[in-house]
């Protein structure tokens, strides 16, 4: 049973173009997330997705910063016009149901802006 | 808002000794769960360890176990007989469950450093 899927695993990006990470949750998982982890920091709930449906983005940036979980393929997290200050780690995760499950996480894909 | 607290950026500890690594949290809620993660130097998030809070009896899996005290809210875990494969990030994690949503909120990490 593979793991969380993530990639790419390293992205780099001029700035004002966009980035588009791809998430892959675990076989029979139907909860994604994404966290965001900046240098020397712990890491900071973006956004929460079911199929076809947006939980909580209660973590997003209002501007620039998108996903989804369509019902069929992964979930991406799209950022348009990247700035410097987005240069970070973005892990995904994925559970099976709410209520406690364990989160698994992903790899992470690490975000340059040049 | 709940807020987890990890008091202790950098630990260091021999190989084959234990360790303890505190966190504290603050919440009103009674039923919740909360977490242990390792990240190493891959930058991997890997789970440790745990625990449901209306259990009263300590999670442990193999070397690692913690020491919840539902009253102080504190969740500190307890590394034993150290490897040089523990060396890593820790992150205390508190899953907050609101409106239909849940998500992890996480502390700033301890730095831990296993010596040969």
């Amino acid at each position: 049973n593979a793991g969380v899927m993530q990639n790419p695993r390293h992205l780099v990006r001029r700035r004002g173009q966009e980035a588009r990470l791809r998430c892959s949750p675990m076989k029979g998982h139907s909860h994604v997330y994404w966290y965001r982890q900046l240098p020397e920091e712990g890491l900071k709930f973006m956004v929460y997705l079911q199929k076809e449906n947006i939980i909580d983005e209660s973590g997003m940036p209002k501007e620039r910063f998108s996903a989804e979980f369509p019902k069929e393929g992964p979930s991406i997290l799209r950022i348009q016009q990247v700035v410097r200050g987005d240069s970070a780690a973005y892990f995904c995760a994925s559970s099976p149901q709410k209520s406690g499950n364990t989160i698994y996480f992903g790899e992470g894909s690490w975000l340059t802006v040049v | 808002a709940q807020t987890v607290t990890q008091s202790q950026p950098e630990m260091s500890v021999q190989e084959a000794e234990t360790v303890t690594l505190s966190c504290t949290y603050d919440t009103s809620e009674n039923n919740y769960y909360l977490f242990w993660y390792k990240q190493p130097p891959s930058r991997q998030m890997i789970l440790v360890i745990r625990q449901e809070a209306y259990k009263q009896q300590n999670a442990t899996e193999n070397r690692f176990s913690v020491n919840f005290q539902k009253a102080a809210k504190s969740f500190s875990l307890k590394i034993s007989d150290s490897q040089l494969g523990d060396t890593a990030m820790y992150f205390c994690a508190f899953m907050k469950q609101q409106g239909g949503s849940e998500k992890l909120v996480f502390g700033k990490g301890t730095k831990l450093t296993v010596n040969p």
